[in-house]
């Protein structure tokens, strides 16, 4: 089936420590985006993807980081810079960034990121 | 500038009763589309139903149906029956077909309904 897997589902990191979440999707899909979730909150921006090699800033880049050097893979980086990255991050698919009329975003599951 | 509100932080509703959960937007845009997802307690983000802004008639997914009032840029959704099942964040978000947010989802906050057996 396809879909978009999101690893690792739990991660810890320490102070002064990137880490990387991976978003692997099959769907075929061109544009992908990371959100961040803070409890009891919405959805929120931090980087998108139209195309390969081609990213842009969503509302919340600062501290973050990625790359998008394969069509099906868009990591995310958490850097040290990040002073407050406890929260919920969801990848996000769908086959063109372009006009999608009734298209949805496809959603992974999620990784849960907490600073030890 | 979009912005999504959704003005109920939490609903109750009765097992197999009706329930209303409101949604109000603001752009300037003339061409936009807005969606409602769902989100358990597993954090997962599932799709449930689309409006687009130049659809005349109401969308209806199942259980679920949009009440689309554009002159008032309300998008309420409605989930009739509701089950056990449906207790989850309930979030409505917003869609640019053109410009420079294009294509970017803009969320509302949630509301978080309970269904009580």
């Amino acid at each position: 089936d396809g879909g978009i897997t999101q690893s690792p589902k739990y991660l810890f990191r320490k102070e002064g420590q990137n880490v990387t979440l991976s978003c692997e999707q099959n769907l075929n899909h061109d544009a992908m985006y990371w959100y961040r979730q803070d409890p009891g909150q919405g959805l929120r921006l931090i980087y998108y993807s139209q195309i390969v090699n081609d990213f842009q800033k969503g509302d919340i880049a600062e501290g973050y980081s990625v790359s998008r050097e394969k069509k099906e893979s868009f990591p995310l980086t958490v850097t040290s810079a990040q002073k407050n990255p406890t929260a919920f991050y969801l990848c996000a698919s769908i086959r063109t960034h372009q006009i999608q009329g009734n298209q949805p975003q496809h959603f992974g599951d999620g990784t849960r990121l907490s600073i030890l | 500038a979009q912005k999504i509100t959704q003005t109920q932080p939490g609903m109750f509703v009765q097992e197999k009763e009706a329930v209303t959960l409101d949604c109000t937007y603001d752009t300037s845009d003339q061409s936009y589309g807005l969606f409602w997802y769902k989100q358990p307690s597993s954090g997962e983000m599932i799709f449930l139903i689309y409006q687009g802004s130049y659809d005349e008639q109401n969308a209806t997914e199942g259980r679920y149906s949009l009440n689309f009032q554009k002159a008032r840029k309300s998008a309420n959704l409605v989930i009739s029956a509701s089950q056990l099942g449906d207790s989850a964040m309930y979030f409505c978000a917003m869609r640019a077909n053109y410009g420079g947010s294009q294509g970017n989802l803009i969320f509302g906050k949630g509301t978080k309904l309970s269904v009580k057996p």
